[in-house]
Order: C-alpha cells, then structure tokens, then sequence
C-alpha cells in the first residue's frame, strides 16, 4: 500500500513551458485535490475532485488544468509556466465515508521551479 | 468569505511550557476543523480533528463556534513538538482550505 504517490519530486522548468505533475492514490479514495504550498501563504487549494469525471476548481486555478479519468490518477497540468508558479505541490486524497471520512491522505510533495 | 486565520507565523516556546496555537474561521455553514502537522521531512498528516474530541501527542482543540475558533492546546510543550502546525476548514462542498501555518519551535 504506497498511499499518495507524487511524481517527479523535482522539476526545473523555463517559462512559457508545459508540464504535468503526476499524482497517484492506492486506497479507492473519491476524493483528490491538489495544493500548492508557498511561504507565509500556507496551502492553498488549487483544483479538486469528488470522484472519476468530476473536477472543480478550488481558491488558486488559474494556470492549471486537471482530470480525473480513473479513481486512482488525477494529473494536474501546466500549460505554460510562470514564474509565480514556483512552488511545492502537494497532492492529498480522502475517503468520504466512515470513521477515517475527509482525513487527508498527503503525497511527499513536488518542487517546481520556473524560471 | 470563507476562510482560516492563524495569526501567529512564529511561535517559541521552552520545553515544559504551556502552548497554544491559535485558530479563527469564518464560514456561514457548519464547519468542520482539522489540525494538520508537518514535521521536518515528513508528510503533512492529521493531528486531529473537532468531531473526535480526542487528544494526540498531548494536543487537543476545542471548537468555540461563538468565537469561530479552534485553538490548539498542549500543557507541556516537548521538543519533539516542533513542527509546522496548519488549521483547515472542510466546506459543504469538500473542499478543504487551510490557515498560514504556524511554525513552532520548542527550546530546550
């Protein structure tokens, strides 16, 4: 069981390039969502989803794209990098029933640089 | 607007001490509260939650919907509490918004 598994760990990109940041969960959760985390700004939600074919967007969108074709997957896409996307992303996924309900699971985080 | 304050970036206190980490929420639903903790080279994970009202590692929190807060308490602070400490709100819709974070350091 590898819980919530981020891919890459690392990536420098330049701007104006595109990219997708992979994330992965083994333990049938519905819920997935993604963060990104910046200093003094905590995490902030950028897209979610309650299940496969359902996505929206949280506090941060703009710039990103998501799917969720399957339960397990749930990549989140850069189109064209900017600078004020350097950040860490966090992936997290959360079951929405009994007594573990919307506790989330995080992945190690990934740490994007743009130049 | 729905939101999650923690005023306090910093927070230092020695080992032994009381420690309270403070919590503000504006949400016109029915809010449920999170804390989460991230420790040096660790992954974000749950340190509680409103609706279990239990305490870990020491820590509880109670949810005032009067004064919409949700402090962090332990009486005796330990080194190893040191850590980043982030509140988190759960909307209706199941989106989960977090505070600043507070980093708390524990001297020895």
């Amino acid at each position: 069981n590898a819980g919530v598994t981020q891919t890459p760990k690392f990536q420098v990109l330049k701007t104006g390039q595109s990219m997708t940041l992979q994330c992965a969960q083994d333990m049938n959760h519905e819920y997935m969502s993604w963060y990104r985390q910046d200093p003094g700004m905590g995490l902030r939600l950028i897209h979610y989803s309650v299940g496969a074919g359902i996505t929206d967007q949280g506090e941060v969108p703009n710039g990103y794209n998501v799917s969720r074709s399957t339960t397990e997957d749930f990549p989140l896409r850069l189109l064209s990098a900017a600078p004020s996307q350097t950040s860490v992303y966090f992936c997290a996924s959360s079951y929405g029933g009994g007594a573990g309900a919307n506790v989330l699971t995080f992945g190690a985080g990934s740490r994007l640089t743009v130049l | 607007a729905q939101r999650v304050t923690q005023p306090e970036k910093l927070l230092s206190v020695f080992k032994g001490a009381p420690v309270e980490l403070k919590c503000n929420y504006s949400y016109s639903g029915s809010p449920e509260l999170f804390w989460y903790v991230q420790y040096s080279r660790q992954r974000l994970q749950l340190l509680l939650r409103h609706i279990s009202r239990e305490s870990i590692k020491g820590f509880t929190a109670d949810l005032n919907k009067g004064e919409t807060s949700f402090h962090l308490k332990k009486p005796f602070a330990q080194e190893e509490d040191s850590a980043m400490y982030y509140c988190a709100l759960r909307r209706n819709n199941n989106d989960m918004r977090f505070g600043a974070g507070t980093r708390l350091t524990v001297k020895p």
